[in-house]
């Protein structure tokens, strides 16, 4: 594994369906992230991972969205009834510290349309 | 509150022409900040990351530096494959990992 991957590449579904997505960060890392990016954008900041413990929330995550990481090794982001404005691309990270300096690592990214 | 401003919007070049792209930052504290690469639909491609004022990093023909306030990514002579999106990230020191991104430089470098 030389990377982080993320499943599904594209997720197109209809508003109201609950849709899950998957990342399996590099082996080595502690640390996962998930970020939201719409077009013209930089990703904003959804929530982290320190191993298995879910540390920090952006207030972007509504209670329509839940992240687990269980076990600390692959993570899921689930939304719940999604609407249209939930269309974006959905973005995975890891990192882990090394002397001090850390560094995410992105994976591909899930596309979302909602419709 | 914390905020992360990169300029140009876009920025367009022919071949060769050197220039650089600027990210100012205003944080409560600095844990580190970072440069990234990132090509039309795939995820952000790591370029750098600079901890503290004065430093410096270079990889090919670009060079990464870092103020108190602002850091400067600069393209030397040009290709057309550098042409992307240029996004500039600080990690701010909240005793948690936060992670703020700018909206990024559009570089579209003409052959």
């Amino acid at each position: 594994d030389t990377g982080v991957s993320q499943n599904p590449r594209h997720k197109i579904t209809k508003r109201g369906q609950n849709v899950t997505f998957r990342c399996d960060p590099i082996s080595e890392h502690n640390r996962l992230y998930w970020y939201r990016q719409t077009l013209g954008q930089g990703p904003e900041f959804l929530t982290y991972f320190q191993n298995e413990a879910q540390l920090e929330k952006s207030r972007l995550l509504s209670d329509r969205f839940s992240a687990e990481r269980p076990k600390g090794s692959f993570s899921t982001l689930e939304i719940q009834r999604t609407e249209q404005g939930d269309s974006a691309m959905y973005l995975c990270a890891s990192s882990s510290r090394t002397s001090g300096k850390e560094t995410q690592y992105f994976g591909p990214g899930t596309r979302l349309l909602v419709l | 509150e914390d905020q992360v401003t990169q300029s140009p919007e876009a920025l367009r070049l022919q071949e060769g022409e050197s220039s650089s792209l600027n990210c100012s930052y205003t944080v409560s504290g600095l844990r580190g900040l970072f440069w990234y690469r990132q090509d039309p639909g795939k995820g952000p491609e790591f370029l750098f990351t600079l901890y503290s004022a004065g430093e410096e990093k270079e990889k090919e023909r670009l060079k990464a530096t870092l103020t108190k306030k602002e850091s400067f990514l600069h393209i030397t002579a040009p290709k057309p494959e550098d042409s992307a999106t240029y996004l500039c990230a600080v990690q701010v020191n909240t005793g948690g990992f936060k992670t703020i991104f700018g909206a990024g430089t559009r570089l579209f470098v003409k052959a």
